[in-house]
């Protein structure tokens, strides 16, 4: 099993529409978890950290279940610029400088 | 905010040969700098952590012969891939870890790698 699983997509949608993509990962001890972006040969870009208590910006709102080890990510109003691979990423240490374990990416395409 | 400068962006090589890959950190002290290698449609792997003043720790399968690290000063750290194959081929990319504790870790720009 895959210690971070994400469905890969792609999932094509229509401007405005929202959509979710959803995460699982395998170790209940992991301590941090993050939203992260990634266009075609680029590095990855810090999304949006996930709290406990799920977290809002702007059109993006993601939510973390620590009794289930699922995060998700919700975007409202999708924009044409909205169309990337979007890593679910946790951290598996207690500390700053723990490893990062990556998901595979959920490719969002975004149509006009 | 903290920024990584990775070099070269893109490199071609011929088998045999090495290439090495360095990455900067430009206004920050780095002394842990993560290496990661990405095939296409395939997440990030981590293959080693670089660390100031040490030997780096590899991860599992990850040769430590073939692909050298060394983190010199608090501000470079350096990947070699030795004796280069076609399998080799990668986007290889370094990150170094935030300064909060929920902070995202800062990433350089990547490095192509395609090995003829």
């Amino acid at each position: 099993r895959k210690e971070v699983e994400q469905d890969p997509g792609p999932f094509n949608v229509p401007e405005g529409a929202t959509v979710a993509f959803n995460c699982t990962y395998s170790n209940s001890a992991s301590q941090s978890f993050f939203w992260y972006r990634q266009d075609c040969r680029k590095e990855p870009k810090l999304l949006m950290s996930v709290y406990s208590s799920g977290n809002e910006d702007g059109r993006f709102t993601a939510q973390l279940n620590r009794a289930s080890q699922y995060i998700s990510l919700l975007i409202r109003d999708s924009k044409l610029s909205d169309s990337a691979t979007y890593l679910c990423v946790v951290n598996l240490g207690a500390s700053n400088t723990g490893k990062l374990i990556f998901g595979q990416g959920t490719t969002l395409q975004v149509k006009p | 905010g903290a920024v990584v400068s990775q070099h070269p962006s893109r490199v071609i090589c011929k088998s045999g040969t090495s290439v090495k890959i360095e990455c900067r950190s430009l206004d920050f002290q780095a002394t842990t700098m993560f290496w990661y290698r990405q095939f296409p449609k395939q997440s990030l792997m981590l293959m080693a952590t670089s660390n100031e003043g040490s030997k780096a720790t590899y991860e599992q399968g990850v040769e430590k012969d073939k692909f050298l690290i060394n983190h010199a000063s608090l501000t470079l750290s350096t990947l070699t891939v030795t004796s280069a194959h076609p399998e080799d081929s990668s986007f290889y990319i370094c990150s170094a870890p935030p300064s909060s504790y929920l902070g995202g870790y800062t990433f350089g720009s990547g490095t192509r790698l395609t090995v003829v």
